[in-house]
């Protein structure tokens, strides 16, 4: 079975900066997805960024990119210019492409606090 | 377009007793799923469909039920409530032709007493 570990319970990140959240994965298959939801204290879970395994160009959706190491199973979400907005939980979400019943595989999230 | 509704939002459960989370979406999406988030933790997956009539145990079923009568609707089960189930849950749904557009609902908030 697959597992997706988020080391950091809580970052901290000063508005307009920089910060990285780091995720890993286990999985023994090739083709897979890769993703980042966002989930503000309204509940709502948003997607922020997806990657595609077998694409070796990095994702990215505005101030949102990754850095996906396949070979190290490493998926980290970067946030550039920090905004208040973003504070938030952030889960790091795996899928199988092949496996009966598209079912998502979530990390244990990392709280993201953002300082004015 | 509602997408995924949940319904209720909040609910407080004495033990032992029963209720059903209501799920429906209103997309004809094939694939339906059923997670709960417990404080500090990611979502794990409790049941899931992947077209009416069809249901499957994710990582976590125990305690709960599911049934798929309906595309839209996908209603999950609570028999004899427990403490460990307090949680907040949640519904999601997908077409089976995307790689990805996984759509959630809001979440139901459940306290067990």
């Amino acid at each position: 079975a697959q597992t997706v570990t988020q080391s950091q319970p809580e970052m901290s990140v000063q508005e307009a900066e920089t910060v990285t959240l780091s995720c890993t994965y286990d999985t023994s298959e090739s083709d897979y997805y890769l993703f980042w939801y966002k989930q503000p204290p309204s509940r709502q879970m948003i997607l922020v960024i997806r990657q595609e395994a077998y694409k070796q160009q990095n994702a990215t959706e505005n101030r949102f990119s990754v850095n996906f190491q396949k070979a190290a199973k490493s998926f980290s979400l970067k946030i550039s210019d920090s905004q208040l907005g973003d504070a938030a939980m952030y889960f790091c979400a795996y899928r199988s492409r092949m496996e009966y019943g598209n079912k998502l595989v979530f990390g244990a999230g990392t709280i993201l606090r953002v300082k004015s | 377009n509602a997408g995924v509704t949940q319904t209720p939002k909040f609910r407080i459960l004495k033990i032992g007793q029963s209720m059903t989370l209501q799920c429906t979406q209103d997309m004809n999406h094939n694939y339906m799923y059923w997670y709960r988030q417990d404080p500090g933790m990611g979502l794990k997956l409790i049941y899931y469909s992947v077209g009416a009539g069809i249901t499957d145990k994710g990582e976590v079923p125990n305690g709960y039920n599911v049934s798929r009568s309906t595309t839209e609707d996908f209603p999950l089960r609570l028999e004899l409530a427990a403490p460990s189930q307090t949680s907040v849950y949640f519904c999601a749904s997908r077409t089976g032709r995307s790689n990805y557009g996984y759509t959630f609902g809001s979440g139901t908030r459940l306290t067990v007493v």
